[in-house]
């Protein structure tokens, strides 16, 4: 298995710009997380799907994130518009529910200017 | 000017010696822990887990112990490599929360040769 994979790897744009993120989990899978990783706020949780459903979105900034899963195997997550302290390395991890333990992609390392 | 972010705690061990890497939870009613691994530029990596009714669990030249009483886990490295140079982080699963993860802040571990 490829295991969760994340694009695009690095992302730079103006603020004010619209950025879209894509994860692509583990096939199987039936539940995705979005984190964002900061030096400031460490590893935090935006979001989390079950089945394709939103569970918890209490982790998501403000307005300007959003994030959907149309399918088992895509999901995106968009801001706009984009603002310089949005940078930071967003993670999306994929679950089976059977087992514990979330597998993470390589991240996306995103810089607003 | 001068930055602020979380001040990681950093743990210096010479090749060869067992490291102890400890992590504070605030939850007693999480009902799983679990450590992740996190090399420079990698997402985190799934190390071990524990459940709560359990005292400790061995892994592959890792051990994790929980001490429900404070609230305290750890996780020790046996006969630490160059290559356990990360940094860790210890998570609680949240079941309240529809069974998310909340991670510590982390621990840099650094291997001397």
């Amino acid at each position: 298995d490829a295991g969760v994979i994340q694009s695009p790897r690095h992302e730079v744009t103006e603020m004010g710009q619209e950025v879209t993120l894509r994860c692509k989990p583990i096939s199987g899978h039936n539940s995705l997380f979005w984190y964002r990783q900061t030096m400031m706020r460490g590893l935090e949780l935006l979001i989390y799907f079950n089945n394709n459903v939103p569970i918890d979105d209490s982790g998501m900034p403000e307005d300007r994130f959003s994030a959907k899963m149309p399918n088992a195997s895509f999901s995106t997550l968009k801001i706009q518009p984009s603002e310089p302290r949005d940078s930071a390395v967003y993670f999306c991890a994929s679950r089976d529910d059977r087992v514990r333990e979330q597998y993470f992609g390589p991240g996306t390392r995103l810089t607003v200017t | 000017g001068e930055s602020v972010g979380l001040h990681l705690p950093t743990l210096s061990v010479q090749e060869g010696d067992n490291s102890i890497i400890n992590c504070a939870y605030s939850n007693s009613a999480s009902d799983y822990f679990i450590w992740y691994k996190q090399e420079s530029g990698k997402g985190p990596q799934f190390i071990i887990d524990i459940r709560s009714n359990m005292d400790k669990r061995q892994g592959q030249r890792v051990t994790v112990l929980l001490n429900k009483t404070v609230k305290h886990l750890s996780l020790q490295i046996a006969a630490t490599q160059p290559g356990d140079s990360a940094v860790y982080f210890c998570a609680e699963n949240r079941r309240e929360y529809g069974n998310k993860l909340v991670f510590g802040a982390g621990t840099i571990l650094r291997v001397k040769s």
